[in-house]
């Protein structure tokens, strides 16, 4: 069965720290990823998707980037963090788009 | 890219019907729709997925009306474990960033 690991589960970085958050994907290839982050009582908003290997989409202009170096990996980085990216950050998955996305458990970010 | 709108909370009580209604007023010909669960701190789990007429699985039904102008999740005999809250996406699948989420609703469940 396909199973998607997403980590730290909660994580406290100062201001101007830089940010990696590792998502894998098991079970699966060729899977679509994404990361999206949730503020406090607010909806997801899609911040990178990719189709494949090195294949990068952005959503939302800002000091955050996404990589894949493998099929089932990706990473989502900061130089410099800010006090706005505090949130919930949520890796999915999808093979078949009409079978909805499957969500890791999520990182919850906060930036002090 | 097609908007929802859908009421922001909802109170019911154990062993009632719930309806959600979510509104679609430009929702494209491709697009399908899309009914996600999230409980605090976890991330969104998929319930169902309709295009016209009448879905239905273990968890959930979806109706559709003809226009396809809105949708209406219905969660028969609610728990206390159904309080969540409940995102109603609309796109085409098939493209990758289409997928949006909204405020959602915010369902109470109580005893």
């Amino acid at each position: 069965s396909q199973t998607i690991h997403q980590w730290p589960a909660t994580l406290v970085q100062p201001v101007g720290s830089p940010l990696s958050l590792e998502c894998t994907v098991e079970g699966t290839s060729n899977p679509n990823l994404y990361w999206y982050r949730q503020a406090a009582g607010r909806g997801l908003q899609l911040l990178f998707y990719s189709v494949g290997i090195g294949q990068i989409s952005s959503e939302v202009p800002q000091n955050l980037s996404a990589s894949r170096p493998q099929d089932r990996q990706f990473i989502l980085s900061s130089k410099k963090l800010l006090l706005s990216d505090s949130g919930f950050y949520l890796c999915a998955w999808s093979i078949r788009h009409r079978d909805g996305y499957t969500f890791g458990s999520g990182t919850r970010l906060t930036v002090v | 890219l097609a908007k929802t709108t859908q009421p922001i909370s909802m109170d019911s009580y154990e062993g009632q019907e719930v309806n959600i209604t979510c509104s679609h007023n430009n929702i494209a010909t491709n697009d399908y729709i899309t009914w996600y669960q999230q409980f605090p701190s976890q991330g969104p789990r998929f319930i169902i997925q309709g295009y016209k007429t009448k879905v239905t699985n273990e968890v959930a039904s979806l109706f559709i009306p003809a226009d396809r102008k809105s949708s209406t999740l219905s969660l028969p005999r609610v728990s206390l474990s159904d309080t969540a809250v409940y995102y109603c996406l609309v796109g085409f699948p098939y493209n990758n960033n289409d997928m949006r989420f909204g405020a959602g609703t915010r369902l109470t469940v109580k005893p």
